[in-house]
């Protein structure tokens, strides 16, 4: 079954850093853009960063770009979000998914990964 | 940061025909695909229309997407109590990002 698997949330501290992971399963990985997605508690669906088939280009949401790094590794078939200086704005569930096209321009994601909770707090 | 706007709610009986707009800019739904999705409580969302008015397989025919401008609208006939969930629009931004709407809670009275 293809799939996606996040991991790697947690709570975390206001000010410190983590690393997400999204493990895909049964389908050639490397053909796919992909990106993560989050939802903070009780509210709706934000982009978060996107990153091409091969890893060269990526694009992030203001509210993200210079804290977090969107990157891949075609070998180990895996996605990963880098996220540094959390604050509490970044609490949410964290989703990756996979586009439809080679390409990070788009938005229609066929793929999705059950989530993995980040929560900042002191 | 949602640049995407759809009405909080929208309601039908079993049967009926509910459709949800998602209003945009020039930049984003006027210039680019819109993708529509699906979340059920505590799940991950579903894309149930991309290219506007593309179903992926799996997706039932009752649901068609259109799209004028810098408009688009997702419409749900023969409403079902299965088809209550939260749906979202999402585009992509001449801006280089990605936006989603604002989300619509679909009941089924």
């Amino acid at each position: 079954e293809v799939q996606l698997l996040e991991s790697g949330g947690g709570l975390v501290r206001p000010g410190e850093s983590l690393r997400l992971s999204c493990a895909a399963s049964v389908f050639r990985f490397s053909a796919y853009a992909m990106t993560w997605v989050r939802q903070p508690p009780g509210r709706g669906l934000e982009w978060v960063a996107s990153v091409s088939a091969s890893g060269a280009t990526t694009f992030y949401s203001d509210s993200v770009r210079g804290r977090f790094t969107i990157s891949r590794d075609n070998s180990m078939n895996t996605l990963y979000l880098q996220v540094t200086s959390l604050g509490a704005e970044d609490t949410a569930i964290y989703f990756c998914g996979r586009s439809l096209s080679s390409h990070p321009r788009a938005t229609a994601f066929d793929i999705w990964g059950q989530g993995t909770v980040l929560t900042v707090s002191s | 940061q949602s640049v995407l706007t759809q009405p909080p709610s929208a309601s039908g009986t079993p049967g009926q025909r509910v459709t949800i707009s998602c209003s945009g800019s020039s930049s984003n739904v006027g210039n680019n695909a819109v993708a529509w999705y699906q979340q059920l409580p505590g799940t991950a969302p579903r894309l149930v229309i991309y290219s506007n008015d593309q179903r992926p397989s799996g997706v039932p025919d009752r649901f068609s997407g259109s799209k004028s401008g810098t408009s688009a609208s997702l419409a749900i006939s023969g409403l079902q109590s299965d088809d209550e969930a939260d749906y979202y629009c999402a585009a992509w931004d001449d801006s280089l990002m990605g936006v989603f709407g604002t989300g619509t809670k679909v009941s089924v009275l």
